[in-house]
Order: structure tokens, then sequence, then C-alpha cells
């Protein structure tokens, strides 16, 4: 069965303290490991798709990483807007569209 | 690009009551719309799986003749909750994959935050 499996569920930070999030996972057979942000009350804000070991991607102060058991969020000196619940997904290739979702690290971004 | 809109954003109903749901695919046709509930601190769980002009697939656990769902058109599907009661409530959120998108990107409407009284 497939698992996610997020770290830390909570994550508290200074304004300029990087960080990483962690997203362990398996899966019979990744098509897409995917990022997204989600804010209080909205829906998930897509981020990022990583699809094989060793991709990355970036996006202003985000970047994410991925291998063949776990994923990294890294944050770059974050900044207050940047506090939001981080979600990490899996996609299996025998699954249709259908995502897998981890429970998510809030995170909280303090001036 | 590639957004999807929910509506309404909140609705209050009784118990025994029914309430629909509306997801719209407003810039891109959607194939495939997926269903999800969120509780409170918890994350998103997959409720079920349409397909334009066919029947959903619903996750283990999951009533169907509770969440009627219809996927009528490529930019429209619709949750109908039937004979809610207190338990249901909960947010709704609707996603799409289909032509002119990325593949196998979903994107994700607002939600829709359902209270049960």
């Amino acid at each position: 069965e497939d698992q996610v499996t997020q770290s830390p569920e909570a994550l508290r930070l200074q304004e300029g303290e990087s960080s990483s999030l962690n997203c362990s996972y398996t899966v019979s057979g990744l098509r897409g490991l995917f990022w997204y942000r989600q804010d209080p009350g909205k829906g998930p804000e897509f981020l990022f798709t990583l699809y094989s070991a060793g991709e990355e991607k970036e996006k202003e102060r985000l970047k994410a990483t991925l291998t063949k058991k776990e994923s990294f969020l890294h944050i770059t000196a974050p900044k207050p807007e940047d506090s939001a619940t981080y979600l990490c997904a899996v996609q299996a290739r025998d699954s249709g569209y259908a995502l897998n979702f981890g429970k998510g690290t809030s995170l909280l971004v303090t001036p | 690009g590639a957004v999807v809109s929910q509506h309404p954003s909140w609705v209050i109903c009784k118990s025994g009551t029914s309430v629909k749901i509306e997801c719209r695919s407003l810039d891109f046709q959607a194939t495939t719309m997926f269903w999800y509930r969120q509780f409170p601190k918890q994350s998103l769980m997959l409720m079920a799986t349409s397909n334009e002009g066919s029947k959903a697939t619903y996750e283990q656990g999951v009533e169907k003749d509770k969440f009627l769902i219809n996927h009528a058109s490529l930019t429209l599907s619709t949750l109908t909750v039937t004979s809610a009661h207190p338990e249901d409530s909960s947010f709704y959120i609707c996603s799409a994959v289909g032509t002119g998108t990325v593949s196998y990107e979903q994107y994700f409407g607002p939600g829709t935050r359902l209270t049960v009284t």
C-alpha cells in the first residue's frame, strides 16, 4: 500500500532561518511526487512536480529535491508570507491521476 | 491558466437536507475530476474520481448513494451530499486534470466549507 509520511508535523522558524521539510514515501511505481502549499480555508496551490530521482526544481525561496525514498522541500531565508501548510503527494503509475497525500507540515515563520 | 472554481464557498444546511457543490474548470477542459474531503488539521482524503460522461469511481468506505457525483460536461462536476448529517460537516475540495494542462498535474479549487446543523 502506498504511504506518504511528512515530517515534522509543525515547524516554527524565524524570518531568514533556512530549513527543510521531509516527505518519505513508499509507492509501487512512482509516476510523480507533488508539493502543494495550502493556506487556511483554501484549496492546495500547486508548487512542484518531481518525476525521477535526482531531479530538483526551484521557485523563489523554495527548492524541491527527490530521491528514491524521499523528497525534501528546502526553504531558504523564509519570510512570514511563507507560513502555510505544505503538502506532499505521490501519484503511482497504476493509479490513473489519483494523488495520495501526506498529512502535511504546518510552517510558521515569525518576523 | 488551469483555474478551478467551486460554488458555494461555504454552506450551512439542516440535518436531513441535501446540498449540491459545483466544481468548474474555467480555462481548460477537465476530462477527470476528483473530490476530496478534509477534516480540521487533517490531510486531503480522496472520495471519488469522475470522468466526463461516465460513472464516478468511489474510494473504499465512501457511500456512493450518499455522495452523488455527476460529471456531465468537460467543465463541470457536481457533488451532492444527500440527507446530510452533522458528521458530514467538512471541507470539500475538487481538483481537475485535463487537456490543456501539464500532464498528470491536478489543479485544485478553493474548497467548500459544509456545516450541517
